[in-house]
């Protein structure tokens, strides 16, 4: 139990353009979702949190004008990469909780590559 | 904010070796989480304590929580090539609206 499907699982496309990046929870009720960004050899960094029917809670450093949230279901959130740079190239990872006190489940990620 | 220190860093071993990697903070968790991630994708949880002392197993894994609720280890036994991966703990706090913070990681390479 507890699945959590991340797609596409990877991007590869031209700057400026914006990608779309989208988070389900099969299988249970993702009261919360959470996005990440993992660079390579490194451990995961948290970027924003999401309730359903909420405005995503950003951490500090991540403009939120850039990395637009939405979570409209208690299955579904997705981030959307605006006008995307060569900087913006990284692994994406959302998890969906339940309760607050129950573990976070992962997706597969998403390895999106700016040209 | 919270720090997690995760050790050691990496581990090369040969198939059959137990291992061993461990968390520590200098904050309290309400909970330890430990989960593997192979390349290219998300992590898989391992295994979730939820009380100080806990010690629990998943097949050939065994975790603990530490009494301080400060620390946490992860122990794998007879080590297969397929064990290979990195490995994080993760610390949830009550205080911190059961956010998670990870420790750096363990890259565990297994020899055959």
């Amino acid at each position: 139990g507890a699945v959590v499907s991340q797609h596409p699982s990877r991007v590869i496309c031209k700057s400026g353009t914006s990608v779309k990046i989208e988070c389900r929870s099969l299988d249970f009720q993702a009261t919360t979702m959470f996005w990440y960004r993992q660079f390579p050899k490194q451990s995961l960094m948290l970027m924003a949190t999401s309730n359903e029917g909420s405005k995503a809670t950003y951490e500090q450093g991540v403009e939120k004008d850039k990395f637009l949230i939405n979570h409209a279901s208690l299955t579904l959130s997705t981030l959307t990469v605006t006008s995307a740079h060569p900087e913006d190239s990284s692994f994406y990872i959302c998890s969906g909780r339940g309760q607050q006190d129950q573990p976070q489940h992962f997706g597969d990620g998403t390895r999106l590559s700016i040209l | 904010g919270q720090q997690l220190n995760q050790s050691p860093q990496s581990m090369f071993i040969q198939e059959g070796e137990d291992v061993s990697m461990n968390c520590t903070s200098s904050s309290i968790f309400n909970t330890w989480l430990w989960y593997k991630q192979e390349p290219g994708e998300g992590p898989v949880l391992l295994i979730a304590l939820y009380k100080a002392g806990e010690l629990t197993s998943n097949g050939r894994l065994t975790a603990q929580f530490g009494i301080t609720r400060k620390d946490s280890f992860l122990n794998i036994s007879a080590s297969i090539p397929s064990d290979v991966g990195i490995y994080f703990c993760a610390g949830q706090s009550n205080n911190a609206g059961n956010m998670l913070t990870f420790g750096g990681g363990t890259r565990l390479m297994v020899k055959p």
